[in-house]
């Protein structure tokens, strides 16, 4: 057990909708990582947070957003859902934000669109 | 530019044979490295890592890897290998002055009875 949280475990749900992913950090970590998995891309990093603030951005579609709360709980949102959307959403957490400290995975959230 | 490449996405070994999982980095500068196992439905989970001082790092489950400079490599092996570690294998790369870490396409290791 890493100590990082997803919510929820499977999602199904159609094309043109709009689902929530929850991730909660380990304890102490400030940063927050999200990332895609799929068959055909691999591990796909889409953003980071910091205490709150976006840190970087990789690979995040417009239709993507996210968002870290004062609780360091973070948030990625999906919206226009379309089939190629269905992966893996891992969220991943790390002590700070420029040191070597490796990221912790969760358990991911399988999100399948219809 | 930071990238990461793992030869071969699929090796074979038979239980007890030497594994060896190849990891090549394209850097300006030396990062820090890591290697990530991932097994069916679960999320990736650190096998080791490379930050500075002793090149050959040991990390959990018997695994070990090499950073060697001169070759941008960052090979990751187990002398023998065990049913159990049966898995995808991801390495990753992440710059000492930055934030986001670069994972590789990721090898699939099978083990053969």
């Amino acid at each position: 057990d890493s100590g990082v949280t997803q919510t929820p475990k499977h999602l199904i749900t159609a094309t043109g909708q709009r689902v929530t992913l929850r991730c909660s950090p380990r304890s102490g970590d400030l940063s927050v990582y999200w990332y895609q998995q799929s068959l055909d891309q691999g591990l796909q990093f889409l953003i980071q947070y910091y205490n709150g603030e976006e840190r970087a951005k990789g690979n995040i579609l417009e239709r993507f957003s996210a968002q870290q709360f004062p609780d360091l709980h973070s948030e990625l949102n999906l919206s226009s859902l379309e089939l190629g959307d269905s992966a893996l959403y891992f969220c991943a957490s790390s002590r700070d934000r420029g040191s070597y400290n490796e990221q912790f995975f969760g358990p991911g959230t399988r999100l399948t669109v219809l | 530019a930071q990238s990461v490449t793992q030869l071969g996405s699929h090796v074979s070994v038979s239980e007890g044979a030497l594994v060896l999982l190849r990891c090549n980095y394209s850097s300006s500068v030396p990062p820090y490295l890591f290697w990530y196992v991932q097994y069916p439905n679960q999320g990736l989970q650190l096998l080791l890592k490379y930050t500075t001082g002793a090149t050959l790092v040991k990390g959990i489950n018997g695994f070990e890897a090499e950073f060697k400079k001169s070759e941008t490599s960052f090979h990751l092996t187990k002398p023998s290998a065990h049913m159990s570690d049966a898995a995808e294998y991801f390495c990753a790369v992440r710059r000492n002055t930055g934030n986001q870490f670069y994972f590789g396409t990721g090898t699939s290791l099978t083990v053969i009875p």
